[in-house]
C-alpha cells in the first residue's frame, strides 16, 4: 500500500514569492494534516482537513492556506513568503480523526 | 505556553541498555498519546500510543507508561539497539475536542554500539 506522499520533496524560493505544496494520502485516509517542523519551535499544527472541509487551524497568520479536495489529495500555500517560513512542512493522513496518522516525508522549503 | 515537554533533548544509550524517554504535558485535555521516531529528511514514523484510560502499553521492545496524576509518560526501549538511534516526538491529543497533535520538541536518542 503506497504511504503519503508529499511532493516536491525540496523547494528553493525568494522572499515574496508564494508556494503550493502537494500532499497525496493514503488510499482511503479522509483526514489530511499538515505540519511545520522548525529547529527552534518543533513540528506546529498548521490545519487539518476532513472530507473536503477545514476542521482545525492552528496559530499561524493567514498567509498560510490550504484545501482538500474530493480524493482526500490536499494543497497548502504560502504566499508572500518570508525568511522565516523555511522547514520542513509535513502532511499526515488517518482514516479518521485522532488515530493513526501516517506521516509523508515531508517538502523541505527554502526561502532565500 | 509548551503544552507538551520534552525536557532532555538528547540521550545517549549503549547497546542492549534501556533506553527511556519522558514527556510530560499540562493539558488535562489530553487523553490519547503517541510517540513517533523520525529520522533526518524522513517524516515521523508511528510507534506506539497509549489511551489515557490505560497506564501501559507494549509492543514488542517498545513499552510506554502513563501517569495522568503527575502528567508523565515516558517511553521504554529495550534492548536499545544502534537503529534506534533517532529522534523521538511524544505527542497528545484531545480526542473529545480538535484531534490536533500537539508536539513536544523532540529527544535525539543515539544508541552506541
Amino acid at each position: 500500500k503506497a504511504g503519503v506522499t508529499q511532493t516536491p520533496r525540496y523547494l528553493i524560493k525568494t522572499r515574496g514569492q508564494q508556494v503550493t505544496l502537494s500532499c497525496s494520502p493514503i488510499s482511503g485516509h479522509r483526514s489530511v494534516s499538515w505540519y511545520q517542523q522548525t529547529p527552534g519551535q518543533g513540528l506546529q499544527f498548521l490545519f487539518e482537513y476532513f472530507s473536503e472541509t477545514q476542521r482545525n487551524k492552528g496559530n499561524f497568520p493567514g498567509r498560510f492556506s490550504g484545501r482538500q479536495f474530493s480524493n482526500s489529495r490536499s494543497e497548502m500555500n504560502v504566499s508572500t513568503l518570508e525568511l522565516g517560513d523555511s522547514a520542513l512542512y509535513l502532511c499526515a493522513s488517518s482514516w479518521r480523526q485522532g488515530d493513526g496518522y501516517t506521516f509523508g516525508s515531508g517538502t523541505r522549503l527554502t526561502v532565500v | 505556553d509548551q503544552q507538551v515537554k520534552q525536557n532532555s533533548p538528547s540521550l545517549s544509550v549503549q547497546e542492549g541498555r534501556i533506553s527511556i524517554l519522558n514527556c510530560d504535558y499540562t493539558n488535562s485535555m489530553f487523553d490519547y498519546f503517541l510517540w513517533y521516531k523520525k529520522y533526518p529528511a524522513e517524516g515521523p514514523t508511528f510507534l506506539i500510543s497509549i489511551s489515557s484510560i490505560k497506564d501501559k502499553n507494549e509492543d514488542g521492545r517498545f513499552t510506554v507508561f502513563l501517569n495522568k496524576s503527575a502528567k508523565h509518560l515516558s517511553l521504554h526501549i529495550v534492548p536499545s539497539q544502534p537503529g534506534d538511534s533517532a529522534v523521538y516526538f511524544c505527542a497528545a491529543l484531545s480526542t473529545g475536542s480538535n484531534y490536533k497533535l500537539t508536539f513536544g520538541k523532540g529527544t535525539l536518542l543515539t544508541v552506541n554500539p
